[in-house]
């Protein structure tokens, strides 16, 4: 089986901007995961989907967005783009969600200018 | 707020020398909890969980942990590490029945001398 899949792997963008980042679950997965790293935060949960409906947010701020598609496929967004998004995103998937396995995409490294 | 800690955040070890990651949590209600490893340029990638039952799980590559309620601890152990386990570790905890989320530990970033 194919693993998860993110794009793009790499991104940059200046501040204002917005972007969209994709995320292909393993075949067959419904619960769909968003979670930003930095050095300095961590790993932290954005949201989570199943079945194209939102279960779970973490707290980010509005600027921060995702959806599911029926496909099972998830983007997420983030309108103006400010320096300290600059993160690498990760999309984790499951067959249904936690707390089975989760597994993880290489992620999208985002840096804003 | 729920919160992960993981203690040590860099760990030197000698191949053959004994690994213990510490991990506490303080949520008072029922977890689910995970120990996943970052290899260098790879993806995060579940080492071991438990969810219920036996509170010494055994997880791939030789690791184990020890789910101590009394203490909010997930400790991780490897009785003899190799080059190879060089990477950081993340302890994680998911409110069970609740959330469809994952609060993560900081990380510990394990570093192996051959």
């Amino acid at each position: 089986k194919a693993g998860v899949t993110q794009t793009p792997r790499y991104l940059i963008k200046t501040r204002g901007q917005q972007v969209t980042l994709s995320c292909s679950p393993i075949s067959g997965h419904r619960s769909v995961s968003w979670y930003q790293q930095t050095p300095g935060q961590g790993l932290q949960f954005l949201f989570e989907y199943f079945s194209e409906t939102q279960r779970n947010k973490g707290n980010f701020p509005g600027r921060f967005s995702g959806r599911q598609f029926s496909n099972s496929r998830s983007e997420m967004n983030v309108s103006t783009l400010e320096l300290g998004d600059s993160a690498l995103y990760l999309c984790a998937s499951s067959s249904t969600g936690l707390p089975e396995t989760q597994y993880f995409g290489p992620g999208t490294r985002l840096l804003v200018l | 707020a729920q919160s992960v800690s993981q203690h040590n955040h860099h760990v030197i070890l000698s191949e053959a020398a004994s690994l213990e990651l510490g991990c506490n949590y303080s949520y008072g209600g029922t977890v689910n909890l995970f120990w996943y490893v970052q290899y260098p340029g790879q993806h995060l990638q579940l080492l071991l969980k438990y969810f219920s039952g036996d509170p010494l799980v055994k997880g791939i590559k030789g690791f184990e942990a020890e789910f101590i309620k009394s203490k909010f601890s997930f400790n991780l152990r490897k009785p003899s590490v190799q080059w190879s386990d060089t990477a950081e570790y993340f302890c994680a905890v998911n409110e069970a029945d609740s959330s469809y989320k994952l609060i993560f530990g900081s990380g510990t970033r394990l570093l192996v001398r051959p």
